[in-house]
């Protein structure tokens, strides 16, 4: 199984709806993260977790919030979904204790807003 | 402020050559820098992690390098094949967090 995993795989939703994304995690860690991607711009960070009672805003927050529900979870709500936050959705983890930040991904979410 | 830039953005080589995946970051600071491939639509892969006290890692094909002072990190693939065809991505981290370059697409010709 895999250590990071993300439901929904693939979203279609309409203009105005709220929806949200979930990770969960095997890997122990205690930092999670929330970055999309799109065409020509990287990754950009929308909010970021370094334990159960931190969280922390990105560079790209608005429109977004979070829940980090427990060490293992941590989910990105779209309160009222627009077209330009069609994009492919990426969680990861990292471990605050081995010092080196590495970050491991989930396999993604590809949310179309129409 | 850290800042990744990956040149170029896109990379054509025939299968068999050896290649060289340029990254270069502004703050000389950094701890370490990690090295990414992603498949198109697929998620991102950690390939090799090299701390600031490091010069180089290795895995199988794979050689990256770590010239703080230059404020560059090289990702060598020797012997390249069709597979390795993918987006390669550097991020070194700033503030707990990780900062990514745009990634370098490379295809390997068969």
């Amino acid at each position: 199984d895999a250590d990071v995993t993300q439901t929904p795989r693939n979203r279609i939703t309409k203009t105005g709806k709220r929806i949200m994304l979930e990770c969960s995690q095997t890997k122990g860690h205690d930092r999670m993260y929330w970055y999309r991607q799109d065409p020509g711009l990287g990754l950009r960070l929308i909010y970021y977790s370094f334990d159960v009672k931190d969280i922390n805003k990105g560079e790209i927050s608005d429109g977004y919030s979070v829940s980090r529900q427990a060490q293992a979870k941590f989910s990105l709500s779209l309160e009222s979904a627009i077209p330009n936050q069609t994009a492919l959705y990426f969680c990861a983890t990292s471990d605050s204790g081995t010092g080196t930040y590495e970050q491991y991904f989930g396999p993604g979410t590809r949310l179309t807003v129409t | 402020k850290q800042e990744v830039t990956q040149i170029p953005a896109a990379l054509s080589v025939p299968e068999g050559e050896n290649l060289v995946l340029n990254c270069s970051f502004t703050d000389s600071a950094i701890y370490n820098l990690q090295w990414f491939r992603q498949d198109p639509g697929k998620g991102l892969t950690s390939l090799l992690l090299i701390q600031s006290s490091q010069r180089e890692q290795t895995s199988g094909r794979l050689n990256a390098s770590l010239d703080k002072s230059s404020g560059r990190s090289t990702l060598y693939i020797a012997a390249s094949q069709p597979g390795d065809s993918a987006t390669y991505l550097c991020a070194g981290p700033h503030t707990g967090k990780l900062i990514f370059g745009q990634g370098t697409t490379l295809q390997v010709k068969p």
